[in-house]
């Protein structure tokens, strides 16, 4: 099957500072992934959408000056978290979307990031 | 709006019976449904997912969810509970033809199964 990493698992940073997340697909490429936000004891909510060679597209109410996103090459995508605050604190997950055989959607095992 | 409900914040199974998680949706045009588990500190797992065809759809772990057009459901169920079925499950719908579709998730219901 089909397989999405993403690395580091967990992070934990100092208030200010940038984190980046990268999201791999291991063994198809994505033109399109996705960046999820999940909050303690809540459903998981679209950030934005990482489209391989241009700009993400983000979801209303999302900083993009604040969530940059990259998408360099088919197989990877990086979320830097720029200035990062505690109220950043969140567990991210990425999906990746397998155009063949069939278009579906694989996620990564998500990042834990805590900020102090 | 498209949009999916997951009714139920808990549902508390004993070991060996039957379990329903449910789930509603709206969307419009022909939606694909999808069923996550995601255990604690992990990413999301997938289960099954509907896209069109036989109203019954069987997937991972003996999970099997029925499509119900006239209610707009998606309940999950599986015959027989076991206590490694503990999770927390979330339904999604991606709305149109294709699962490149934003996904929508539902709120998640947390299973627990007691042995």
């Amino acid at each position: 099957g089909a397989v999405v990493s993403q690395h580091p698992s967990w992070v934990i940073c100092k208030s200010g500072t940038s984190v980046k997340i990268e999201c791999r697909s291991l063994d198809f490429q994505a033109t399109t992934m996705f960046w999820y936000r999940q909050f303690p004891k809540q459903s998981l909510m679209l950030m934005a959408t990482s489209n391989e060679g241009s700009k993400a597209t983000y979801e209303q109410g999302v900083e993009k000056d604040k969530f940059l996103i990259n998408h360099a090459s088919l197989t990877l995508s990086t979320l830097t978290v720029t200035s990062a605050h505690p109220e950043d604190s969140s567990f991210y997950i990425c999906s990746a979307l397998r155009d063949y055989p069939s278009d579906e959607q694989f996620f990564g095992p998500g990042t834990r990031l805590t900020v102090l | 709006a498209q949009s999916v409900a997951q009714p139920e914040d808990q549902v508390n199974v004993a070991e060996g019976n039957p379990l329903t998680v449910k789930c509603t949706y709206s969307v419009s045009g022909n939606p694909y449904l999808f069923w996550y588990v995601q255990y604690p500190n992990r990413g999301l797992q997938f289960l099954l997912k509907y896209i069109t065809g036989d109203n019954l759809v069987k997937g991972s772990y003996g999970f099997e969810a029925e499509f119900n057009k006239s209610q707009t459901s998606f309940h999950l169920k599986k015959p027989s509970a076991l206590v490694s079925d503990s999770a927390l499950y979330f339904c999604a719908v991606a709305p149109g033809y294709s699962s490149a579709s934003k996904i929508i998730f539902g709120s998640g219901t947390r299973l627990s199964i007691r042995p």
